[in-house]
């Protein structure tokens, strides 16, 4: 059963904290997306890589967010420093993009549930 | 850009009844893609359903279905027969066709199931 799986699942950290979230996307796929999702607004999209290269970052804070893809099967969002606004779910999706389709469905994995104190 | 509107935060329903989602969206583009996606207390976001803007036929799955009303920028989502498992926050979205492929999310309604 392909899923995409991220680690931790959970994160408390202090204020000024390094946080560095994992995403393993389903085997195959060549898109990444980073969503956050908090009370205040809602679901959002950080960022979206196609083929480990980065197509849209604009929601993402540049001065401390970093997303990368160091390989195919790892995805990585890392928080320098980490502020208690950051406190938030972070899903990762992965999806598979035909050069036929125009269509990808995005399949979500479980969320890191991160508390920055 | 676009957005998505859901105009209810809450909403119950008898198990066995049916019950339905508002969504409305605005947008300048003709073709995109419209989803229902389903969240329970597990966190995990999950695809329901989905229409293509292009298509008149209303999407089907199961228990779950959609009015779309392409000129007045409505997709609801219908929930026939329902269940206590489909208790969830229930997330209307948004995608163009080509180009930018981010999901725009509505704010969500809370479903209740009452049995």
């Amino acid at each position: 059963d392909a899923r995409v799986t991220q680690t931790p699942r959970h994160k408390v950290t202090e204020m000024g904290q390094e946080v560095t979230m994992r995403c393993q996307p389903i085997l195959g796929h060549n898109t990444v997306f980073w969503y956050r999702q908090t009370m205040m607004q809602g679901l959002e999209l950080l960022a979206y890589f196609r083929n480990r290269a980065p197509l849209d970052d604009s929601g993402m804070p540049k001065d401390r967010f970093s997303a990368e893809m160091p390989d195919a099967t790892l995805a990585t969002l890392k928080i320098q420093p980490s502020e208690p606004r950051d406190s938030a779910v972070y899903f990762c999706a992965s999806g598979l993009v035909h050069r036929l389709s125009s269509y990808n469905e995005q399949f979500f994995g479980p969320g890191t549930r991160l508390t920055v104190l | 850009a676009q957005t998505v509107t859901q105009s209810q935060p809450e909403m119950s329903v008898q198990e066995a009844e049916t019950v339905t989602l508002s969504c409305t969206y605005d947008t300048s583009e003709s073709d995109y893609y419209l989803f229902w996606y389903k969240q329970p207390p597990s966190r995990q976001m999950i695809l329901v359903i989905r229409q293509e803007a292009y298509k008149q036929q209303n999407a089907t799955e199961n228990r779950f279905s959609v009015n779309f009303q392409k000129a007045a920028k409505s997709f609801s989502l219908k929930i026939s027969d329902s269940q206590l498992g489909d208790a969830a926050m229930y997330f209307c979205a948004y995608r163009r066709t080509f180009g930018n492929e981010k999901l725009t999310f509505g704010t969500g309604t809370r479903l209740t199931i009452i049995p």
